[in-house]
């Protein structure tokens, strides 16, 4: 079955750049999105296919995906980003996919 | 305005069926593009996808628990509907639905989950 693998956790001091990874077989092959989710909130999905943001998500979330990984950037990152991010792709059996998360801390 | 509503048991026991509906309002899966997905989360754990229903009816499983999946709609509802046989302790989690978005791509479709609901916890527990 399709995996994606994204580091547990990454830390990033207020103002400076977040990079996020998630790696998978030929994932730049496929589109992936990428998911927010704060402490007893639902997901809020902040990146989809690749690099497009939905209304309202701020200029700070970019995403890339090329070769085995996809890559989101939380640029000037904010206290209030601090959350768990998700990737996700469809495999080629179009089942959803998501990577294991990463914890982002703003220290 | 788009918004989805799980619910279902709170507590289940090992072996017995789980029956979940998602209400939502806002769209129709009548609409051509239009899919809603279940996805879970175990406390403290990832999120999980479990399945996928299109507009036209088109079914899609996660690969480890399809045996275990029935994904149906009521669109004069506005309702989607899963059930997942055979519960274990194992399975209690967080249960997610989320709209789900289809836009033609390079003669396919991409699809990404925009929306979603609260979500509805779920104990398996004799």
């Amino acid at each position: 079955s399709y995996e994606l693998t994204q580091p547990p956790s990454v830390s990033v001091s207020p103002g400076q750049t977040a990079s996020i990874t998630c790696s998978g077989d030929k994932l730049g092959d496929k589109y992936a999105c990428w998911y927010q989710q704060k402490p007893g909130q639902s997901p809020l999905l902040v990146i989809y296919q690749d690099t497009k943001r939905p209304s309202g998500i701020p200029e700070r979330f970019s995403g890339s995906n090329s070769g085995n990984t996809a890559t989101l950037t939380i640029s000037g990152t904010q206290a209030m980003d601090e959350a768990d991010y998700y990737c996700q792709a469809w495999d080629s059996s179009a089942a959803g996919v998501f990577g294991g998360g990463t914890k982002v801390t703003v220290l | 305005q788009v918004t989805l509503r799980e619910s279902g048991p709170a507590l289940v026991k090992p072996t017995q069926t789980l029956t979940l509906t998602c209400t939502f309002s806002g769209f129709s899966l009548n609409t051509y593009g239009m899919c809603v997905s279940w996805i879970r989360q175990p406390p403290g754990k990832a999120l999980e996808w479990l399945a996928r229903i299109d507009w036209d009816d088109d079914k899609y499983y996660s690969t480890s628990l399809k045996t275990r999946l029935t994904v149906s709609k009521d669109t004069s509802k506005n309702q989607v509907v899963l059930t997942m046989t055979n519960m274990d302790p194992v399975d209690a989690a967080t249960y997610f639905c989320a709209r789900t978005s289809a836009i033609p791509v390079a003669g396919d479709f991409y699809y990404y989950m925009d929306v979603w609901g609260e979500g509805t916890t779920v104990i398996v527990s004799s």
